[in-house]
């Protein structure tokens, strides 16, 4: 079955420093990958997604993943976190063994910058 | 930039009533989801709708619910006798699904709060 993890509950940043999210996945095939942001009291917002090609992928606000296929991993990156990047952020895997429709998503990991 | 728009943004209800929860997807998608977020859990998969019916469903989305698409731009989900755990933050996305589906992105709405009492 599909699955996708991200180990950290929260991660605490300074304003300016490097930021990482991590995300490991499980898929029999190909994964389709995806990071989503919840900011308070909104829906969930699409950053980027992995494919096929490039194994970093560049989305919006300045973020970017890296995927590594030996380690099952699509890290979210940011080489400088600003405050308003705080918010819930969600890795998700396309599920193709059902179908091809639903995402499976992690549990979520709380991005916290402090100024 | 086009949105998946989601009303009401909070529904209270008493448990065993009906609710029926509101989208309207971006206008030129072609699938249709619903999906839920219990308080502190993870998001969780209910339904995917194309060319006027389910194409796939979960456990989760057991006889108690159903989805519409009553018109051209409205996208239903209906829970017919809400139980206290039907709790939740319920949203609606929805993807171009014109070539390969399962490279679409989905786009979320910013979502309902049900409130069952």
């Amino acid at each position: 079955a599909q699955s996708v993890a991200q180990p950290e509950d929260q991660v605490n940043v300074a304003e300016g420093n490097p930021l990482t999210v991590k995300c490991t996945y499980s898929v029999s095939g190909n994964p389709y990958l995806f990071w989503y942001v919840q900011y308070p009291n909104r829906g969930l917002q699409f950053l980027l997604k992995y494919i096929t090609g490039d194994n970093l992928v560049k989305g919006s606000y300045g973020f970017e993943a890296e995927f590594n296929k030996s380690q099952t991993s699509f890290h979210l990156k940011k080489p400088s976190a600003l405050v308003s990047d705080s918010a819930l952020y969600f890795c998700a895997v396309r599920d193709l063994s059902g179908g091809y429709n639903k995402l499976i998503f992690g549990a979520g990991t709380r991005l916290a910058v402090h100024p | 930039e086009p949105e998946v728009t989601q009303t009401p943004s909070h529904q209270v209800t008493q448990m065993g009533q009906e609710v029926i929860l509101r989208c309207v997807p971006i206008s030129n998608h072609l699938y249709f989801y619903w999906y839920r977020q219990i308080l502190g859990q993870k998001v969780e998969f209910l339904v995917s709708f194309y060319n006027n019916e389910i194409s796939e469903k979960s456990e989760i989305f057991d006889d108690q619910f159903s989805v519409e698409r009553p018109d051209g731009s409205n996208f239903t989900l209906k829970i017919r006798s809400t139980k206290l755990e039907d709790s939740a933050m319920y949203f609606c996305a929805s993807s171009e699904g014109v070539l390969a589906a399962s490279s679409d992105t989905q786009y979320f709405g910013p979502g309902t709060r049900l409130t069952v009492l």
